[in-house]
This record gives C-alpha cells, structure tokens and sequence, in this order.
C-alpha cells in the first residue's frame, strides 16, 4: 500500500464543512483512495473510496486531484456525531489477505 | 438492512477455556474478514473468506479457527483461549457489486481471558 499523510488533528464548528486531506504522493496507477472513520469503542466504519474522478454518497464528498496525489474528504455539514479519527488509505484491489493499515488518522472534533 | 452483526459483545473467558464468536451479513457480500484490534494498535487479520466454502488465513490466525458456514454467516472459534487473545474482534465484509469496494465492520466482540 502506498504511503498517505494526513494531519493528526482539524477542529470543525457543527454545521459547518469539514474537508479532510490527505496526502498519497507515491500512489500507483492501480490504487483507489479510501477512507474510514472509527469512533470511540466502534468499529471501523467505511464512508468512501475513488480512483480519480470525484465521487460523492450520503455520508461524503471525496475530492481526487488530476495528478492523484493527493485528496479530500468533504463532510458538508458536520454534526456532533462526525467526531472520529479518519483514515485515509491507498491500496490495490484484491488485498484479501492483508489487513487494512489504518495508520494514525485525523483526529476530527466537532464542536457545537 | 441490519449490516454486519457480531454476537456477543462482551465475553470474560479463563484461560483454556473455548468459545465461538458469531457474525453475520445481510448485505449479500461474498468477502468475510476476522480482525483483532488491541488498544492504540491498528487492526491485525486473523482469517478471512473470499468466497462462499473458502477460507484462508491472514496474519495473526495461530489459536483461531474460522467456519464460513453459509454466504451470510462467518464464525470464528478460540479452542483453548490465552490471555493474549484479550482483544476487540472485529467482523467485516466486502461488496463485490464493485470489486474495489469498502469493507463493512460489525460492532466488535470485546474478549477478556484472564
């Protein structure tokens, strides 16, 4: 998997945007960017993952660079309940039989 | 759709005694996955199955041995558990309408064995 750089910490005010970025420089042609979230004593929870079109769901807005190096997770309107560390990965199809590295994440507050 | 479930979500175990953790999907995913996390630690895979009738370890599997007795349902069983099993076991799944997809967690099953 390649390498991703996030910031260790973002406060956000509640109802306001919270983009999240993350940096995967050394991201190879085959690799998508994904991103989770956990929050306290929960798991692992999925929000989003792209290749290198903008994509968007229910829950984010993911924003890819034309280079693809690196990316942001939009939350629109962040809420009290969008307080979690958020992970950005970069990996490769087919990974079944490794783990998913969450590395150190962003630790998002969100404060009313 | 109820997601990923896990049952139970709490268990105090002695040491050598065996007991099995449930999890299920409803989301027709064909991928299953059994992690562990330790406190601070990112997450370790101790068995997963891509496939309906199919499983294969991942990095941590001595100590645990895994069923995938139908698509939905995925178990994994401590035969003789260990203090160092004390852990939080996460179960996931993975969609394969997109073979790139996300992977899908339960709740986790908090294990003591003292």
């Amino acid at each position: 998997d390649a390498k991703t750089t996030q910031p260790p910490s973002m406060d956000c005010a509640e109802g306001r945007a919270a983009n999240l970025p993350c940096n995967h420089s050394t991201i190879s042609g085959n690799e998508y960017v994904y991103w989770y979230r956990q929050i306290h004593s929960q798991g692992p929870q999925y929000i989003i993952h792209g290749l290198k079109n903008n994509e968007t769901n229910e829950m984010a807005s993911l924003i890819i660079t034309e280079d693809r190096k690196s990316s942001t997770l939009i939350l629109p309107h962040a809420t009290l309940r969008d307080t979690a560390v958020y992970y950005c990965i970069v990996r490769s199809n087919n990974q079944a039989g490794t783990a998913l590295i969450f590395g150190k994440g962003t630790t998002l507050s969100v404060s009313s | 759709n109820a997601g990923v479930t896990q049952t139970p979500k709490f268990q105090v175990l002695k040491t050598g005694q065996s007991m099995t953790l449930q999890c299920a999907q409803d989301m027709n995913h064909n991928s299953m996955y059994w992690y562990r996390q330790d406190p601070g630690m990112g997450l370790r895979l101790i068995y997963y199955s891509a496939s309906e009738g199919t499983t294969d370890k991942g990095e941590v599997p001595n100590g645990y041995n895994v069923s995938r007795l139908n698509k939905r349902e995925f178990s994994l069983r401590l035969e003789s558990a260990a203090p160092s099993q004390t852990s939080v076991y996460f179960c996931a799944s993975r969609g394969d309408r997109s073979a790139y997809g996300g992977q899908y967690f339960g709740p986790g099953t908090r294990l003591t064995v003292t």
